[in-house]
């Protein structure tokens, strides 16, 4: 079936440093890809989205292209915040039915 | 996008009580889902709420244990009967919007459930 794959948190960078995290999946026919962001204490949020092969989803100065040779969805972000604190998670979508597909969440940490 | 409203935001029950929890959007939406976040881990979803029809759950949700409800557009209500602590987790719900990408879902703010 469906799976999507995250690098394993928690990701502890200084402020202003690049950040890199990275996602794959599996899935049949071509799935819409997805960035969820939870910061601390609530709901989320959707960060960005891409819905066929060489798209490159952009919000907030993140960026995750859909790469549909390596079957990835990287998520990257050029100088972090300390305000990107928050729990990422990579999801997608198999357009066989609506549900969403999540991996397990990647926590970073951004210090001043 | 739309505005999802959860109630309650948060609440602790004894075990075997049950707890309903509702989903109001601003919008009409196409989709309602309702999904789980056992502390720790990663969403799993509970079932597709139905308007005017039973809800579709996933492997391993049953409507005896997690009813829904969907009376309207823009309304749904999770119930989460007899409750152990195992069910303690954060219960999301989701929803499509009407004329949008079908593939997109926006979350509510979800409700914190303990379970003592």
């Amino acid at each position: 079936g469906d799976s999507v794959t995250q690098m394993e948190g928690p990701v502890t960078l200084s402020e202003e440093a690049f950040l890199t995290i990275n996602c794959t999946y599996t899935a049949t026919g071509y799935p819409s890809l997805f960035w969820y962001v939870q910061y601390p204490g609530e709901g989320l949020q959707l960060l960005l989205k891409a819905t066929k092969a060489d798209d490159k989803g952009s919000n907030k100065g993140f960026e995750a292209t859909y790469r549909k040779e390596t079957t990835s969805f990287h998520l990257e972000k050029g100088s972090v915040q300390v305000s990107d604190s928050a729990v990422y998670f990579c999801a997608l979508n198999s357009n066989s039915g609506y549900a969403l597909n999540f991996g397990k969440g990647t926590s970073l940490l951004v210090t001043p | 996008s739309a505005v999802i409203s959860q109630k309650p935001s948060r609440d602790i029950c004894q075990r075997g009580t049950s707890l309903t929890i509702q989903c109001q959007v601003d919008s009409q939406v196409t989709m309602m889902f309702w999904y789980r976040q056992q502390p720790g881990q990663s969403l799993t979803l509970i079932a597709t709420a139905n308007q005017g029809s039973e809800a579709t759950y996933e492997s391993g949700f049953v409507i005896d244990k997690f009813p829904i409800s969907r009376p309207n557009l823009t309304f749904s209500t999770l119930t989460v009967s007899n409750m152990s602590p195992e069910d303690s987790s954060i219960y999301l719900c989701s929803v499509a919007l009407v004329g949008a990408s079908t593939d997109t879902q926006y979350f509510g703010p979800g409700t914190r459930l303990t379970v003592l």
